[in-house]
This record gives structure tokens, C-alpha cells and sequence, in this order.
């Protein structure tokens, strides 16, 4: 089975700061990614298919890129809406998600 | 609006069985595959199943496969999900999610729309 990893698990980073979080899968699963952010108490929101393809009304601060086994998911210059816990996804195959990168204020 | 909207929180028994709804709105029900999606306290996002909502044929994650059972209701535009002989491992929030793609016959397995959440809690 493919194994998501996500790196670093938890990130305090300061309101304007660039951001990269890193999703790694144990086989490649080609460019079948996506990116979810959640914040507490709300259901989780699509960001990125395709691995590099904003999802309908996402803020273009928000990329994606990489394919096979090695992802980034970059917030160019977060703001405040932004601190969240973010889940890499895979859909070659059985759906299975990350364990997700929190982002904390600093 | 394009929703989906989930029933109430339930509270359970260890061995009971809990059902939960969720109603789509919005845009035409059939044209989406509508997955599951459930989040243990603190915990990540565990993929449960998905359901052809135009044909009614399903496939669910093999760990809990024999326990969930996700069924449509196409005049009502409602999926229901029952998941049987509950443990307190299954208390979790219950999310229902469309699939992204708008195909009556193939899923892109991703999720473009979600429902609130419904939590479910297995208590003696």
C-alpha cells in the first residue's frame, strides 16, 4: 500500500513568511495529489488537484507542484486565514490521506 | 447553493448501529459520485467509501468493509451511510464528499465539496 508522509509535522511561521510544506509517497503516484487546508471545526477544502491545479476560487498564493513521489504545496506569503492544518492526498488508486502539516502563528 | 447538508450529532452504544444522511443541493445528484470521509478526535482523514449515485453500486475501504453500508436516495438527493456493530474506536466526525469530477460514470476519487461533518460518538 502507498504510504503519504508530511513534513514538518507542525510549523510556526510569522503572517507574510513563505511557506512549503512537503508530501512524500512511498511509490509514485504519478500526478494523482491533492491539497486540503482545515481549520478547527470546519470540514477540509480542496486547494490543489492534479498536484499543481487550483481548485475554483483558491487565492493564487496557493501552488502546487511536483509529481511521482515528491510534492510541495507553497503558500507565497501567508496571511492570517491561512493557519491550518494542511492534508496531502492520493487518488492513484484507494484514496488515502496525509497526516497533515499544522501551521501555527509565531 | 451547492451544499451538501449531514444530520444531527448521534450518540451510540458500543455494538449499536448509527445511520447518517447527507442531502445534496445545488447541482444534479447523479452527476457526482459522493464519497465518505471520516476524522477521529484529533486525529487525520480516513476514506470509508463511495457510492455511484445514479446506479447505486458502491466500494468501501477494506478495514471496514462488513461494517458500512452507503446507499442513495435519488428522488430525495440523499446518501445514507450505516456503519454496524460500533466500537469506540468509530467515534469520529462523518463527513460526506462529492468527487470533483462531474461524471454519472467514472470518479476522480478527489473531493470538491464537503458536508459539515456529523459527529458520531460510540459511549457506554
Amino acid at each position: 500500500d502507498i504510504v503519504l508522509t508530511q513534513s514538518p509535522a507542525t510549523l510556526s511561521v510569522s503572517p507574510g513568511e513563505r511557506v512549503t510544506l512537503s508530501c512524500r509517497a512511498s511509490q509514485s503516484v504519478g500526478s494523482n495529489l491533492a491539497w486540503y487546508q482545515q481549520k478547527p471545526g470546519q470540514a477540509p477544502r480542496l486547494l490543489i488537484s492534479g498536484a499543481s491545479t487550483r481548485a475554483t476560487d483558491i487565492a493564487a498564493r496557493f501552488s502546487g507542484s511536483g509529481s511521482g513521489t515528491d510534492f510541495t504545496l507553497t503558500i507565497s506569503s501567508l496571511q492570517s486565514e491561512d493557519f491550518a492544518v494542511y492534508y496531502c492526498q492520493h487518488y492513484n488508486g484507494w484514496p488515502l490521506f496525509g497526516p497533515g502539516t499544522k501551521v501555527n502563528i509565531k | 447553493q451547492v451544499q451538501l447538508v449531514q444530520s444531527g450529532a448521534e450518540v451510540k452504544k458500543p455494538g449499536a448501529s448509527v445511520k447518517v444522511s447527507c442531502k445534496a443541493s445545488g447541482y444534479t445528484f447523479i452527476d457526482h459520485y459522493i464519497h465518505w470521509v471520516r476524522q477521529a478526535p484529533g486525529q487525520g482523514l480516513e476514506w470509508m467509501g463511495i457510492i455511484n449515485t445514479g446506479g447505486g453500486s458502491t466500494n468501501y475501504a477494506q478495514k471496514i468493509q462488513g461494517r458500512v453500508t452507503l446507499r442513495r436516495d435519488t428522488s430525495t438527493s440523499t446518501v445514507y451511510m450505516e456503519l454496524s456493530s460500533l466500537r469506540s474506536e468509530d467515534t469520529a466526525v462523518y463527513y460526506c464528499a462529492r468527487d470533483a469530477t462531474r461524471d454519472a460514470y467514472n470518479a476522480d476519487w478527489y473531493f470538491d465539496l464537503w458536508g459539515r461533518g456529523t459527529l458520531v460518538t460510540v459511549s457506554s
